[in-house]
């Protein structure tokens, strides 16, 4: 079985700052690592996709993330926050046996408030 | 990317009525969808996963008489609602795996709610 864990359920940062929103996971074997943002009353948007090679993955507007093994995390940056940035960020996971066939697990997800 | 759709957007319907959500791959077949249901400031938590052409698998907990899905086409899965009631008022999210790689494409949601 896999997890994944989001902590923080809120965070809230200043226009210009560094976002971090930190993700760890459990799994029984190396698993895919996916972000993905949601904005009010719509559906999800792949910011982006660890599953082999290059630890650190960089995704659409400016996020990027790192894959940790030793960690278990996969946590989402953004060295300067814009307004527009402002949403719901979910963290999911997959085996890798298991592309296509199974959906996938999510955290609990992080709101991303960013002040003026 | 591959587009997914979902209709209607959003939906208020008496208790007691069958509500139906469509979800359609627009530019590519899917022969695997998952439904996934979320609820006000919770996660995606899945709900089903709907196989062109037979039953759908459902997970723990989500009665597959209520919640009645066909994947009859490559290209469209629907979920009905049968007998809705209050506590089943939640947005609604379907996935198609796109076959020709390994990622999954969502679609905008169905926000439903039951009086």
């Amino acid at each position: 079985a896999q997890s994944v864990t989001q902590l923080g359920s809120h965070v809230s940062v200043s226009e210009g700052a560094l976002v971090l929103l930190r993700c760890n996971y459990s799994s029984s074997v190396p698993p895919y690592l996916f972000w993905y943002v949601q904005y009010p009353n719509q559906g999800l948007q792949l910011l982006l996709k660890y599953t082999t090679g290059a630890t650190l993955v960089k995704g659409i507007n400016g996020f990027e993330a790192e894959f940790k093994k030793s960690e278990t995390s996969f946590h989402l940056t953004k060295p300067s926050a814009h307004m527009s940035d402002a949403a719901e960020y979910f963290c999911a996971v997959r085996r890798p046996m298991d592309m296509g066939r199974r959906a996938l697990t999510f955290g609990s997800g992080t709101r991303l408030q960013v002040q003026p | 990317g591959a587009v997914v759709s979902q209709h209607p957007s959003w939906v208020i319907c008496k208790s007691g009525t069958s509500v139906k959500i469509e979800c359609r791959s627009l530019d590519f077949q899917a022969t695997t969808m998952f439904w996934y249901r979320q609820f006000p400031k919770q996660s995606l938590m899945l709900m089903a996963t709907s196989n062109e052409g037979s039953k759908a698998t459902y997970e723990q907990g989500v009665e597959k008489d209520k919640f009645l899905i066909n994947h009859a086409s490559l290209t469209l899965s629907t979920l009905t609602v049968t007998s809705a009631h209050p506590e089943d008022s939640s947005f609604y999210i379907c996935s198609a795996r796109d076959p020709g790689g390994n990622e999954q494409f969502f679609g905008p949601g169905t926000r439903l709610t039951v009086l």
